[in-house]
């Protein structure tokens, strides 16, 4: 099966630059994703990498190693809007989709 | 409307009750997705349904009844459910199941609550 890990909650002030890690097992892979959840409301896509490397995005930047198993989100120039839980995945050999637990991320004047 | 709509949004209900839960994906998609998201837990999977046949089925309970009369409605049917399957029930879709690259966009969710 798959297993996902990533920090439960981190802090940050505005401006600042957030790091949210993602190590994953998986049987095969096919990719990884990253949403963006805010209370109460839905998932919503942000990044996708099946390569090795970063994939910059605006202020959101997502990093892929397959031989590690790890994956990280970095989040620039923070502001209060990012406060929400950001979910990495991971599409398996068998192209299922599995979710990490999620990590609750608060902005701070 | 756009994207993915579900309706409820809110639902409580009694372990005795039958109610149906409706998502509707306007997005020209050929897969669609159950999902139930518990506090503190990872999104779990229930069904998935690939071109209106159901490819997934993630050994949810009975008292759960996935139906998908086309590719862009799917149901979910609640029957004698336990104050255990409390949970944000979310719907996604993605432009097919079995292929690399499509992300899953997801409806609001139903707030369920079993009393």
């Amino acid at each position: 099966g798959q297993s996902l890990e990533q920090p439960s909650e981190v802090t940050a002030v505005e401006g600042a630059i957030v790091q949210i890690n993602c190590t994953y097992q998986t049987s095969g892979f096919n990719g990884l994703f990253w949403y963006q959840q805010h209370a109460g409301e839905a998932p919503t896509f942000l990044s996708y990498n099946v390569l090795d490397g970063l994939e910059e995005k605006g202020r959101f930047s997502s990093f892929l190693s397959r031989s590690k198993g790890y994956s990280y989100l970095l989040l620039k120039e923070l502001q209060m809007k990012d406060s929400a839980s950001y979910l990495c995945a991971v599409r398996s050999g068998d192209y299922k989709l599995s979710f990490g637990a999620g990590t609750t991320v608060t902005v701070r004047a | 409307e756009t994207g993915v709509t579900q309706t409820p949004r809110h639902l409580v209900m009694g372990m005795t009750n039958k109610k149906s839960l409706k998502c509707e994906q306007h997005l020209g998609h050929n897969a669609m997705y159950w999902y139930k998201q518990s506090a503190k837990k990872p999104l779990e999977l229930m069904f998935v349904y690939n071109f209106k046949e159901q490819t997934e089925n993630n050994s949810v309970p009975s008292r759960f009844s996935p139906e998908c009369p086309n590719s862009s409605h799917l149901f979910l049917h609640l029957h004698t459910l336990q104050p255990e399957d409390s949970a944000l029930y979310l719907c996604a879709s993605s432009q097919e199941e079995g292929t690399s690259g499509h992300e899953q966009y997801f409806g609001p969710g139903t707030r369920l609550t079993v009393t």
